[in-house]
C-alpha cells in the first residue's frame, strides 16, 4: 500500500519570504501522480499543484513550485512571496495510474502560518 | 468550471436517526465520487468509491450498513449515515472525477459538518 509522509506538522513564515514543505512517498508503482492540496479554514479543499510522475521538470503555479526526486520518493512545496492569504492546512497526496483506481491517499498535513 | 456542491453544509441531528447528505457535479458528468471523513485537524480519510450505477467500494473498516452510498446518476451519489450516534460526528468531504481527464483530478465539494447529539 501507498504512504504518504508529511514530517512537519506545523511549519511558520513571513510575509513575503520562501517556505518548504516537505512530502516523502513510498510506492512500488512508476507511474503515478503527486498532489498538494489547501484547505483554508473554510475547509473547501483546493488543488495547489500537480505532479506526473513520468515527468522529469519540476511543476510550478506562480509562486508555488515543486522539488520533485523520483528516486528519493520526494515532493516538497515551496511557496515564494509567501502572502497572508496562504496560511491553511497544506495535505500533500498520491495517486496510482493504474485502471481505476483514482484514490487518492493523503499526507497528514502542514499546518501553514504566515506572520505578517 | 468543475464545480462540486454538497447539501446540506451542516447538519444537527438526535442519535438514532439517520441523515443523508448529497453530492452533486454541477457541471460536469463524473465517472466516480468519493467520500471521505475528516476529524479536526486531521487528513482526510477515504470511506468509500463509488461509481454510477454500481455499488460503492468500502474501505477497511468502513460500516457499509451504517454509511449506505448511493450513486444514482452521473452528477449525484449520496451518503446516508444510519442511526446516527455522537461518534459518528464528522465533517464530511466528497469528490468527483469528471469523464475524460487524463489526469482523473478530483474536484472537492465544501463539506458537510454532521454534528449527532
Amino acid at each position: 500500500a501507498q504512504t504518504v509522509t508529511q514530517s512537519q506538522p506545523e511549519m511558520s513564515v513571513q510575509e513575503a519570504e520562501t517556505v518548504t514543505l516537505s512530502c516523502t512517498y513510498d510506492t512500488s508503482e512508476s507511474d503515478y501522480y503527486l498532489f498538494w492540496y489547501k484547505q483554508p479554514p473554510s475547509r473547501q479543499m483546493i488543488l495547489v499543484i500537480r505532479q506526473e510522475a513520468y515527468k522529469q521538470q519540476n511543476a510550478t503555479e506562480n509562486r508555488f513550485s515543486v522539488n520533485f526526486q523520483k528516486a528519493a520518493k520526494s515532493f516538497s512545496l515551496k511557496i515564494s512571496d509567501s502572502q497572508l492569504g496562504d496560511a491553511a492546512m497544506y495535505f500533500c497526496a498520491y495517486r496510482g495510474s493504474g485502471g481505476s483506481n483514482y484514490k487518492l491517499t493523503f499526507g497528514k498535513g502542514t499546518l501553514l502560518t504566515v506572520n505578517p | 468550471g468543475a464545480v462540486v456542491s454538497q447539501h446540506p453544509s451542516w447538519v444537527i441531528c438526535k442519535s438514532g436517526t439517520s441523515v443523508k447528505i448529497e453530492c452533486r457535479s454541477l457541471d460536469f458528468q463524473a465517472t466516480t465520487m468519493f467520500w471521505y471523513r475528516q476529524f479536526p485537524k486531521q487528513s482526510l480519510m477515504l470511506m468509500a468509491t463509488s461509481n454510477e450505477g454500481s455499488k460503492a467500494t468500502y474501505e477497511q473498516g468502513v460500516e457499509k450498513d451504517k454509511f449506505l452510498i448511493n450513486h444514482a446518476s452521473l452528477t449525484l451519489s449520496t451518503l446516508t449515515v444510519t442511526s446516527a450516534h455522537p461518534e459518528d460526528s464528522s465533517f464530511y468531504i466528497c469528490s468527483a472525477t469528471p469523464f475524460g481527464q487524463d489526469y482523473n483530478e478530483q474536484f472537492f465539494g465544501p463539506g458537510t459538518r454532521l454534528t449527532v447529539l
